[in-house]
């Protein structure tokens, strides 16, 4: 099985300020890796698939990077809706398919 | 894109449940549809999912024996039977759909709560 770990475990940042969230898997998934923002009582919601591919209709403040291993999530210019929690998923060595711990992004 | 989630409540350690989950707004028997969980305070998880056909299907160890998922392409819905229910299992369960099996599910249902106590 597939372990991903994410830091940090929770992340303060001032709206209209700039985050990088870590995302790091226990062997290689290539690029079959993707973000999902979730608040509290609403379903998740894809953001990046692929390791770097925007989900359409998310905004381009929105962005992925990485491959094998090690991936970051950026967000730039963060809005009040921003503020939720953030979870890397591999999808390249199943089953099962595995989340990471999620980073909870609050206000400072 | 709608995933219409029902059948979620309280049940009683050792009980059953059934979770559906209707689709629409897109050709249903085209993608793989799964089912992730979140506990109270916890992460997401992952429980099963079941390719296009009902050919395949997969399970998170911790359910595997007591839960079933299967799917009726004619009713464009999909299922999870929950048996011999835990304290553990109790979470928000969330259907979502998977273009395949290597891609991540982009579309999901409003999430149901399980509750399992006595």
């Amino acid at each position: 099985e597939i372990v991903v770990t994410q830091s940090p475990a929770t992340l303060s940042v001032s709206p209209g300020g700039r985050l990088t969230l870590s995302c790091k898997t226990s062997q290689t998934v290539s690029s079959n890796l993707a973000w999902y923002q979730k608040r509290p009582g609403q379903a998740p919601r894809l953001l990046i698939f692929g390791a770097f591919n925007r989900a359409p209709g998310i905004p381009a403040r929105f962005s992925g990077s990485g491959s094998g291993t090690d991936f970051n999530f950026t967000i730039t210019s963060l809005q009040s809706e921003d503020f939720a929690v953030y979870y890397c998923q591999q999808y390249n060595n199943w089953p099962p398919w595995t989340f990471g711990q999620g980073t909870k992004v609050e206000v400072k | 894109v709608q995933l219409v989630q029902s059948g979620g409540g309280l049940v009683q350690p050792g009980g059953s449940l059934r979770l559906s989950c209707a689709a629409s707004g897109f050709t249903f028997s085209s993608y793989w549809m799964t089912w992730v969980r979140q506990a109270p305070g916890k992460g997401l998880e992952w429980v099963a999912n079941i390719k296009q056909d009902g050919s395949e299907k997969y399970y998170v160890d911790s359910v595997k024996g007591r839960f079933t998922i299967s799917r009726d392409n004619t009713k464009n819905s999909v299922y999870l039977q929950m048996n011999s229910l835990r304290a553990e299992d109790s979470a928000v369960y969330y259907c979502a759909r998977d273009r395949g099996r290597s891609f991540p599910s982009d579309y999901w249902g409003q999430g149901t709560l399980v509750t399992v106590s006595s």
